[in-house]
């Protein structure tokens, strides 16, 4: 079956050490999304590719950084995790051309920063 | 700017009671409209969609009705069962090269036997 795929499901760091996590999708989709969930709170938008395009939001911290290599895979990359970075991060993919532009989520990676 | 409001929660309910969630929105052009739902330790997963008005989503005896004229979207089931216990959040994008979803907060539904 077409789905995203998170890796890892959990990602323990500690603090201020590098960390990556990974998304890859087989739905050939062309734009591809990171969000950061909160406890309790709705997912936030850190940035977007769209095609080999980079779009940041405006209030996404400069420690978060972002890799598209090819259409299938993105990565995201805390250089220097600190405890309030400590949430759920949801990949997530859409085809631009889709008529209702629905966005298909991947199951997260849920990072720890001790 | 796009926002959504949805009812505050949380919402605790009896197997098989009806449920509604209300959903209403803001949006400077013609949005399309989603509700996610996400299970304990998950994503999101997408329960139903509507592009115009007047639409009917409906995916897994899930129901929500575009109005335009109210800006709304509802969310309604007529009988809720344990298993629909979650976190659901209506969303809104526009069309555009670089959209974005606009979420509500999100509202937690328990169900109890």
């Amino acid at each position: 079956d077409a789905m995203v795929i998170q890796n890892p499901r959990y990602q323990v760091t500690q603090f201020g050490k590098p960390v990556t996590l990974s998304c890859s999708q087989t739905l050939n989709h062309n734009v591809m999304y990171w969000y950061q969930q909160k406890s309790s709170q709705a997912p936030k938008l850190l940035f977007h590719y769209y095609d080999k395009d980079f779009n940041n939001e405006a209030d996404t911290p400069d420690n978060f950084q972002s890799r598209r290599p090819n259409t299938s895979f993105c990565f995201l990359d805390i250089r220097s995790p600190g405890l309030g970075d400590a949430a759920m991060y949801l990949c997530a993919t859409k085809l631009q051309t889709s008529a209702y532009n629905e966005q298909f989520f991947g199951p997260g990676t849920r990072l720890t920063v001790l | 700017g796009d926002s959504v409001t949805q009812m505050e929660g949380p919402v605790t309910l009896s197997e098989e009671a009806f449920l509604t969630i209300n959903c209403t929105y803001t949006a400077t052009g013609y949005p399309s409209l989603f509700w996610y739902v996400q299970y304990p330790g998950e994503g999101l997963q997408l329960l139903l969609k509507a592009t115009k008005a007047d639409d009917k989503g409906s995916n897994k005896g899930f129901e929500a009705t575009y109005r335009k004229e109210t800006t709304s979207f509802h969310l309604e089931k007529g009988s809720v069962q344990v298993s629909d216990s979650a976190v659901y959040f209506c969303a809104l994008s526009l069309t555009g090269a670089n959209s974005k979803l606009t979420f509500g907060k999100g509202i937690t539904l328990s169900v109890r036997p």
